[in-house]
């Protein structure tokens, strides 16, 4: 049983089109992050969610917008892909966001813009 | 939070322990010192954290120094499972666990 799933793996599409990235947890968790990395391999946290509502933004183009339809679910979608989107994206959760406990990450979605 | 300095990479013979450092000299009192390792095509996965006692789990351990100016994380008995990148982090507890992810170690054990 994978404690935190996303799907695709891979995702690979044409600049301008729209996609999303789903993520589900089985952990209980009630705070879900999304991760961008780079093709330098620098993680970069892109957005927090705690019980459904928006806890960090940081500074990620209005482009990408999350969604969490209930606790368990965190999806990222993307609007009007660019070719600087290109990158692998990581979905978190743990439990708590005041005060920490151990993030459990997926396996990541490698996102390829064509 | 406060940023973090290790080196680019290392290597470690199989079998034996694996000591990484890292420098945060600019840490401040409520910041805790968090070690995640991320092996190749993998998520990030949690090692290890401390304030400034040492810590020991099934994976590793962590001495910070007094001044807690430093630490190093311990690999009791490398093996080739653990080649990967390793990121030394610091945070606050309350941060809305933000994690903020530098260059860290990589790490490639030979046999």
């Amino acid at each position: 049983d994978t404690a935190v799933s996303q799907t695709p793996k891979y995702l690979v599409t044409q600049m301008g089109n729209d996609k999303s990235i789903k993520c589900e947890q089985n952990l209980g968790h009630d705070t879900m992050y999304w991760y961008k990395q780079d093709s330098k391999k620098f993680l970069k946290i892109m957005f927090s969610y705690n019980n459904k509502e928006l806890i960090i933004n940081e500074t990620v183009p209005n482009r990408f917008s999350p969604k969490s339809p209930d606790k368990a679910h965190l999806n990222l979608h993307i609007n009007s892909l660019e070719l600087g989107d290109s990158a692998v994206y990581f979905c978190a959760s743990s439990q708590g966001a005041g005060e920490w406990t151990e993030a459990f990450f997926g396996q990541g979605t490698r996102l390829t813009v064509v | 939070d406060a940023k973090t300095t290790q080196p680019p990479s290392m290597d470690c013979a199989e079998g034996r322990a694996a000591n990484l450092p890292c420098n945060h000299s600019t840490i401040s009192g409520n910041e805790y010192v968090y070690w995640y390792r991320q092996i190749h095509s993998q998520g990030p996965q949690y090692i290890i954290h401390g304030l400034k006692n040492n810590e020991t789990n099934e994976m590793a351990s962590l001495i910070i120094t007094e001044d807690r100016k430093s630490s190093t994380l311990i690999l009791p008995h490398a093996t080739l499972r653990d080649t990967a990148v390793y990121y030394c982090i610091v945070s606050r507890k309350a941060a809305g666990n933000k994690l903020t992810f530098g260059g860290g170690t990589r790490v490639l054990v030979k046999p």
